[in-house]
């Protein structure tokens, strides 16, 4: 596609429930990102992908949240036994590369998807 | 480590008047900035970035910044607001660390443009 594409564009929960939000990155793009965007506040990055592979989850903030990423194109972020306080936007960007000191690529990112945990 | 603090979360300009969003920066190494915009309800767009080529950066939209490594800023500027700019603005800088690239994001500036 054009852009990077996430779905869906909002998702409404109950706390305690499992949730899954998927972003399409840019074809050709073998780095993919996530950030969270928590209202009022900047963005909080999560996780990077290099191909499939996520050398560093540090970002996640708890081990209720995962992410996989198949056939180096979409990646899934999963959230399990949601709460409130993982209320807020997602956002996924993709790049050509992420793995350089030289070159920085320009991430692009997705529209989002607006969390609302009950 | 890499930071960035942008100053006023809200900043409010007449249609026609000069845009300024401030934002500083920390950084152990040559830094790489960038200035995202986000319109409501949509993702990030990048307006413009700095790679140690010219210290002053065009961008999209009539915007520019202006990097000045001795006071560590990064400012950004449109010498005549439009209402269409009103969008809420990010500041960022790259971090290399660990084997990749990630952003690292101030807390943003809402711009409202009035008439």
């Amino acid at each position: 596609g054009a852009g990077v594409s996430q779905s869906p564009s909002n998702k409404v929960t109950e706390k305690g429930k499992d949730v899954e939000l998927r972003c399409d990155p840019i074809s050709g793009h073998t780095a993919l990102y996530w950030y969270r965007q928590r209202l009022g506040q900047g963005l909080e990055f999560l996780i990077y992908f290099q191909g499939n592979s996520a050398p560093d989850k540090s970002g996640l903030p708890s081990d209720r949240f995962s992410a996989e990423r198949t056939g180096e194109s979409v990646s899934t972020l999963t959230i399990q036994r949601t709460q409130q306080e993982d209320s807020a936007v997602y956002l996924c960007a993709s790049s050509l590369i992420g793995a350089s000191s030289l070159l920085i690529p320009t991430q692009y990112f997705g529209p989002g998807t607006r969390l609302t945990v009950l | 480590a890499q930071s960035v603090t942008q100053l006023g979360s809200h900043v409010s300009v007449s249609e026609g008047a000069l845009v300024l969003l401030r934002c500083n920066y920390s950084s152990s190494v040559p830094p790489y900035l960038f200035w995202y915009v986000q319109y409501p309800n949509q993702g990030l767009q990048l307006l413009l970035k700095y790679t140690s080529a010219a210290t002053l950066v065009k961008g999209i939209n009539g915007f520019e910044a202006e990097f000045k490594k001795s006071e560590t800023s990064f400012h950004l500027t449109k010498p005549s607001a439009h209402m269409s700019d009103a969008a809420e603005y990010f500041c960022a800088v790259s971090l290399f660390s660990g084997g990749y690239n990630k952003l690292i994001f101030g807390a943003g500036t809402r711009l409202a443009v009035h008439p």
